[in-house]
C-alpha cells in the first residue's frame, strides 16, 4: 500500500526566511505533484516531477525529485505573506494510474 | 484552458435526503473522472474513478450504493450521496483527466456539503 508522509505538518515562518517541506512516499512511483490549498478552496497545481533529478522552480518556490530515495523536497525561499497555505504533495500510485494518494498536507504560516 | 466546474459550491441538506453534485469539465473531454473527499483539516481521500461509459470503480471503504457515480458523457460526472447522514458531512473535489493525457489531472473547486 502506497504511503505518503510529509512533515512538517505546521510550518510557522518569518517573512524572508528559507524552509524546506519533505515528501516520502513509501512505494515506487511514476509521478509526484505538488498542489497548493487556501482556505474553502480547491487545489492548484504548482509542480509535476516525472523522473528522478526532475528539479522545477516557480517564484519563490523550487521542487524537487529524488526516486531511490522516494523523497520530494517542496523550498521555500524568502518566503511571503502570499505564500501562506497548505501545501500537498500527491504521488501517483504506480502504473500510472493516475489515482493520487496524497499526504497530509503542510500548513504554511508566514509572519510579517 | 483545462478548466473544471463543480455545481452546487455549497450545499445544505437535511438528514435521509439525497443530494447531487455536478462536475463538468469546460473546455475538454475528460475519459475519467476522479471525486475526492477531504474532512476539515485532514488530507483528500480519494473515493472513486469514474470512466465516461463504464461503471465506477470505488475505493475500499466506500459505499458504492451511498455514494452514486454517473460518468454519461465526456463533460459530466454526477456524484450523488444518497440518505445523507451528518458525517457525510464534507468538501467534495472532483478532477478530471483530458482524454489521452499521460499524467495531467484538473481539480474542480470542491463542493461543500453541510448535512444537517
Amino acid at each position: 500500500e502506497l504511503k505518503v508522509e510529509q512533515n512538517p505538518l505546521f510550518l510557522s515562518m518569518q517573512e524572508g526566511k528559507n524552509y524546506t517541506i519533505y515528501c516520502n512516499y513509501s512505494t515506487t512511483s511514476d509521478r509526484l505533484y505538488w498542489y497548493r490549498q487556501d482556505p474553502g478552496k480547491s487545489l492548484e497545481s504548482l509542480f509535476v516531477l516525472l523522473s528522478n533529478g526532475a528539479v522545477k522552480q516557480e517564484g519563490r518556490l523550487m521542487a524537487s525529485l529524488d526516486t531511490k530515495a522516494r523523497l520530494s523536497t517542496l523550498h521555500i525561499t524568502a518566503a511571503v505573506h502570499d505564500l501562506s497555505a497548505t501545501y500537498f504533495c500527491a504521488v501517483d500510485r504506480k502504473g500510472g494510474s493516475e489515482k493520487l494518494v496524497f499526504g497530509k498536507g503542510t500548513k504554511l504560516t508566514v509572519n510579517p | 484552458g483545462a478548466v473544471v466546474s463543480q455545481h452546487p459550491s455549497r450545499v445544505i441538506c437535511k438528514s435521509g435526503t439525497s443530494v447531487k453534485i455536478e462536475c463538468r469539465s469546460l473546455d475538454f473531454q475528460a475519459t475519467t473522472m476522479f471525486w475526492y473527499r477531504q474532512f476539515p483539516k485532514q488530507s483528500l481521500m480519494l473515493m472513486a474513478t469514474s470512466n465516461e461509459g463504464s461503471k465506477a470503480t470505488y475505493e475500499q471503504g466506500v459505499e458504492k450504493d451511498k455514494f452514486l457515480i454517473n460518468h454519461a458523457s465526456l463533460t459530466l460526472s454526477t456524484l450523488t450521496v444518497t440518505s445523507a447522514h451528518p458525517e457525510d458531512s464534507s468538501f467534495y473535489i472532483c478532477s478530471a483527466r483530458p482524454g489521452g493525457a499521460i499524467y495531467e489531472q484538473y481539480f474542480g473547486p470542491g463542493t461543500r456539503l453541510t448535512v444537517t
